[in-house]
């Protein structure tokens, strides 16, 4: 059964660094999502992303993160200065159509940890 | 109170018994999806509800929804300790079918 990859599993990064992180989702898919979830807690929902552009984002999804499909096949979260409440498991889903129809796909998340 | 809070926050009970967990939200929807949560692992979804159904059932799985009440429920039958993990409501707010909530979740811990 296809499923959404992310890579790396765990990063480490100092304060103030900036960080990537990738996705693949399913490849036929066309609405890509990325959450995050602080010390399993509530998910919270970031961005959400589709025909290239952003869909909805949250309070949480300011000036300092971006998203991009790069190539058609990836999908990536950058944050350009980490914060330690930065720290959190970051977890990318993907879903075929609107979640009014289809329910989402999630990756097993990185684990980021900011020092 | 957040958009999508279930209730409770942890449940234990003895495998075989069923689990009831509630959501309650606070907007319209066009739909509400319930995921389960393994540890340290992504959510896996369970079943989606739409606002114009009240009930549906996925083999031991049995949602409801209650839209005057703004409230669901999850209920599963005859519980495995398999199905120890964290249990998660998700609404999709009417009109914005990208943006998709959920909840704090509910632990459900199966006791052998």
């Amino acid at each position: 059964e296809p499923e959404v990859t992310q890579t790396p599993s765990h990063q480490v990064t100092q304060m103030g660094q900036e960080v990537i992180l990738r996705c693949v989702p399913i490849s036929n898919h066309l609405y890509f999502y990325w959450y995050r979830q602080i010390l399993g807690q509530k998910v919270e929902f970031l961005v959400s992303f589709y025909n290239n552009e952003i869909s909805e984002k949250s309070e949480i999804f300011d000036d300092q993160f971006s998203v991009e499909r790069p190539d058609g096949s990836n999908f990536t979260l950058k944050i350009r200065s980490t914060k330690l409440e930065d720290s959190a498991m970051y977890f990318c889903a993907s879903s075929f159509q609107s979640s009014y129809n289809s329910p989402l796909h999630f990756g097993n998340g990185t684990r980021l940890t900011v020092t | 109170s957040q958009q999508g809070e279930e209730d409770p926050q942890a449940l234990s009970i003895q495998e075989g018994e069923n689990a009831t967990m509630n959501c309650s939200y606070k907007t319209s929807i066009n739909n509400l999806q319930w995921y389960r949560q393994n540890s340290g692992r992504g959510l896996v979804h369970l079943i989606l509800i739409r606002s114009n159904e009240r009930e549906k059932h996925s083999g031991r799985l049995r949602v409801t929804l209650d839209t005057s009440k703004k409230s669901s429920s999850l209920l599963i039958t005859a519980s495995r300790a398999a199905d120890t993990a964290s249990y998660f409501c998700a609404t999709v707010v009417m009109n914005r079918d990208d943006k998709i909530i959920f909840g704090k979740g509910t632990r459900l811990h199966i006791l052998p």
